[in-house]
């Protein structure tokens, strides 16, 4: 069974970068596309962008600007960076997987537990 | 871009059916995905293809689509159903995933 394992520096500084990483166990995350999603606490979802083999990265354009995906095949691990960052920035950072391979679906279907980024100085 | 819109909360009694409803443009042509969220916990996949559910969800869960508008029905709520529940879809025009801003379940 897959599982995925988000982790991070939990408080970032505003204008700093937000460094993240997902590990993926139990799985391949090749030919899967992987999405990084946030949620401010009591809030909706709001989809970061994702990542596919070879590095066919996806991003909304609200953060397109700061954004960078990658992924590391050889350590099955992912990771997200953004720069500048503010408070509005400060949420609950998920990594999922798409249901099917190759395919988006934007249905997830395996999910991290997540890690809480806040902003703050 | 596209949005999706659902009621904040909406309650429902023990063993009764509840509808949970998801608006938006681009259900006209996507189908949606429905997701469960507990309190400290991360999202899980309910539903997807309109009435599709993974391995292990209660068929009490089931949905529906009519125009621009995607239904989750819950036939026979229980307890452990109360929840958050996030709709989710893709955006027309740039082809990035859009969620709902989320329904909270409660059951009587």
């Amino acid at each position: 069974q897959v599982q995925v394992q988000e982790s991070g520096p939990g408080l970032v500084k505003p204008s700093e970068t937000l460094s993240l990483t997902c590990n993926v166990s139990g799985g391949d995350i090749n030919n899967y596309h992987w999405s990084w999603i946030r949620q401010t606490p009591g809030k909706g979802l709001e989809w970061i962008g994702y990542i596919y083999s070879g590095g066919t990265t996806h991003y909304n354009p609200s953060l397109k600007s700061r954004l960078t995906l990658s992924a590391d095949p050889s350590t099955n691990q992912l990771s997200l960076r953004l720069t500048s960052v503010t408070a509005a920035d400060s949420a609950f950072y998920y990594c999922a997987r798409d249901r099917l391979p190759h395919l988006v679906l934007y249905a997830f279907d395996v999910w991290g537990q997540g890690t809480m980024v806040t902003v703050s100085s | 871009s596209d949005e999706l819109t659902q009621d904040p909360a909406v309650s429902v009694a023990l063993g009764q059916t509840v509808r949970i409803t998801c608006q938006g443009d681009s259900l006209k042509y996507h189908f949606a995905a429905w997701f469960q969220q507990k309190p400290g916990q991360a999202p899980s996949l309910i539903l997807y293809d309109r009435d599709e559910r993974p391995s292990g969800v209660p068929d009490r869960f089931s949905g529906s689509r009519s125009g621009n508008t995607a239904s989750l029905i819950i036939t026979g709520a229980q307890a452990e159903d109360e929840a958050d529940y996030h709709c989710g879809s893709r955006d027309t025009s740039n082809n990035h995933a859009i969620f709902g801003g989320g329904t909270k379940l409660t059951v009587l």
